[in-house]
């Protein structure tokens, strides 16, 4: 079965400095996609960042990059240059196969507060 | 393109009384997703289609919830009779068969009272 888990309930970053969310995923699928969203306080799911299994690089978009360890099984997000926009509960998901036809499957969520 | 539509956006009712929420997914899109989240489980699946077509319900907690997709366009989630422990966000995400995301809708905010 496929599970996720973000170990740290909340966190705190000041402003303009970078932020690593730990994630961490099992699966004995060899095909699987990794993602983070954003829900802030307002409540939508905002798509952050796709990493897929056999992807040789690390998947960066913007201020977001996603470092992919295989071998350790962790896709953690990473934050660079931090705003006080970024504030809000930042969700790691999985998903069983490489196309968008298999349900994500959630961590249970980090919160991260930027600090001015 | 407009993303994936919910209505309502909030919704309060009174336990026994028949919740319906709708989803419009993002247009060509062939999967429509519906989560519910809330502070004890997190965000789970509920159910799922395919072309209109239920894949895995097992997610739905019981005979009061049902789902149906009647066409591409149109999903809608029913809770019949509704209880205070339905009370959550209940989101709708759609994507394409061939690609890599999810998009989710803003998200319907019930409170059963």
């Amino acid at each position: 079965a496929q599970k996720i888990t973000q170990t740290q309930p909340g966190m705190f970053v000041q402003e303009k400095e970078a932020v690593t969310l730990d994630c961490t995923y099992d699966t004995s699928d060899p095909s699987y996609g990794l993602f983070w969203y954003k829900q802030p306080s307002s409540g939508e799911m905002i798509f952050l960042i796709y990493q897929g299994s056999y992807d040789q690089q690390n998947a960066t978009e913007g201020r977001y990059s996603l470092n992919f360890q295989k071998a350790r099984k962790s896709a953690n997000l990473v934050i660079s240059a931090s705003q006080l926009g970024d504030s809000a509960m930042y969700f790691c998901a999985m998903r069983e196969g490489l196309s968008g036809n298999t349900p994500l499957v959630f961590g249970k969520g980090t919160r991260l507060s930027v600090i001015a | 393109d407009a993303g994936v539509i919910q209505s309502p956006r909030h919704e309060v009712t009174e336990m026994g009384q028949e919740v319906t929420l709708r989803c419009k997914p993002i247009s060509g899109h062939d999967y429509l997703f519906w989560y519910r989240q809330t502070m004890m489980r997190g965000l789970e699946l509920l159910i799922y289609f395919n072309n209109n077509v239920p894949i895995d319900d097992s997610g739905m907690p019981e005979d009061r919830f049902s789902a149906k997709m009647p066409n591409a366009s149109f999903s809608t989630l029913k809770i019949q009779p509704s209880e205070p422990r339905d009370s959550a966000v209940y989101f709708c995400a759609s994507s394409l068969a061939g690609g890599e995301t999810q998009y989710f809708g803003p998200g319907t905010r019930l409170l059963v009272l």
